[in-house]
C-alpha cells in the first residue's frame, strides 16, 4: 500500500465548477500537507501549505485536513481552463522530513 | 521569491554518456536540496537529499555511483548521471529549502530537466 494514495483520472469539468480533488494516507507521522499544481513538462508550482485539520483557503482554492480519517481534499472554485494540470498531494512528518507524493490527479477545464 | 533554477531543461545524448545537471537557488540559500525523478504521467519519486557540505543521502534502490550528487554551495548542487543508458532517460527534478528557524519552510521545485539517452 502507497503511504499517500491519489485518483489519477483524469478528471475533466466545464469552466466555472467546483472541483475536489482528494488523497488519502496511511502514515500517522505525516503532519504537514501540501497541494502542488504541475503543468506539462515543468517542475511542480506550491499551491497550499496546511499542517493542522480544519480548512485554509487562498483565493480559489480552499485545502482540508481530516486527520482523523486521514483524508486531504483541494477544492477549487470557479475552475478556469488555466487551472488544467496534474495536481499534486504532498506529506510528511517531521518539519524537515522528506515529501511523499501521491501519483496526481490529471484535470482539464474545459471553455 | 524561492526562485529554483534548473539546468539544462533538456539534454539528449548517447549511450554511455556522462551527463551533468545543475540546481540552483537564485534568491536564497538553500541547505538542503532534494533530486526527484518522474516516468510519464507518474509522481515524483525521491532519489536522493543533498545538504551543503555533507555526503547525500540516497533512497533505497538508487545507485549512488550512478547517480552522483554534489552540494559543494548553498546556492547549487549538481546530479551526475554517470555511463547514462536509454532506461535512465526520464524527467528529474530538483528542489530546495532553505534554511530557516521556520519548521514550515516548504520545498521550492526547479522546471525540470528532460534527459533522452538514445
Amino acid at each position: 500500500q502507497k503511504e499517500v494514495e491519489q485518483d489519477p483520472g483524469p478528471l475533466s469539468v466545464p469552466e466555472g465548477a467546483i472541483v475536489s480533488l482528494n488523497c488519502t494516507y496511511s502514515n500517522s507521522a505525516f503532519q504537514y500537507f501540501m497541494w502542488y499544481r504541475q503543468y506539462s513538462r515543468k517542475g511542480p508550482e506550491l499551491l497550499m501549505y496546511t499542517y493542522s485539520s480544519g480548512n485554509k483557503e487562498d483565493g480559489r482554492f480552499t485545502a482540508q485536513v481530516d486527520k482523523s480519517s486521514k483524508y486531504i481534499s483541494l477544492f477549487i472554485r470557479d475552475s478556469q481552463p488555466s487551472d488544467s494540470a496534474t495536481y499534486l498531494c504532498a506529506s510528511r512528518g517531521t518539519s524537515y522530513g522528506k515529501l511523499t507524493f501521491g501519483q496526481g490527479t490529471i484535470l482539464t477545464v474545459h471553455p | 521569491g524561492a526562485v529554483v533554477s534548473q539546468h539544462p531543461s533538456w539534454v539528449i545524448c548517447k549511450s554511455g554518456t556522462s551527463v551533468k545537471i545543475e540546481c540552483r537557488s537564485l534568491d536564497f540559500q538553500a541547505t538542503t536540496m532534494f533530486w526527484y525523478r518522474q516516468f510519464p504521467k507518474q509522481s515524483l519519486m525521491l532519489m536522493a537529499t543533498s545538504n551543503e557540505g555533507s555526503k547525500a543521502t540516497y533512497e533505497q534502490g538508487v545507485e549512488k555511483d550512478k547517480f552522483l550528487i554534489n552540494h559543494a554551495s548553498l546556492t547549487l548542487s549538481t546530479l551526475t548521471v554517470t555511463s547514462a543508458h536509454p532506461e535512465d532517460s526520464s524527467f528529474y527534478i530538483c528542489s530546495a529549502r532553505a534554511w530557516s528557524g521556520d519548521p514550515n519552510q516548504p520545498q521550492h521545485f526547479g522546471d525540470g530537466t528532460r534527459l533522452s539517452i538514445l
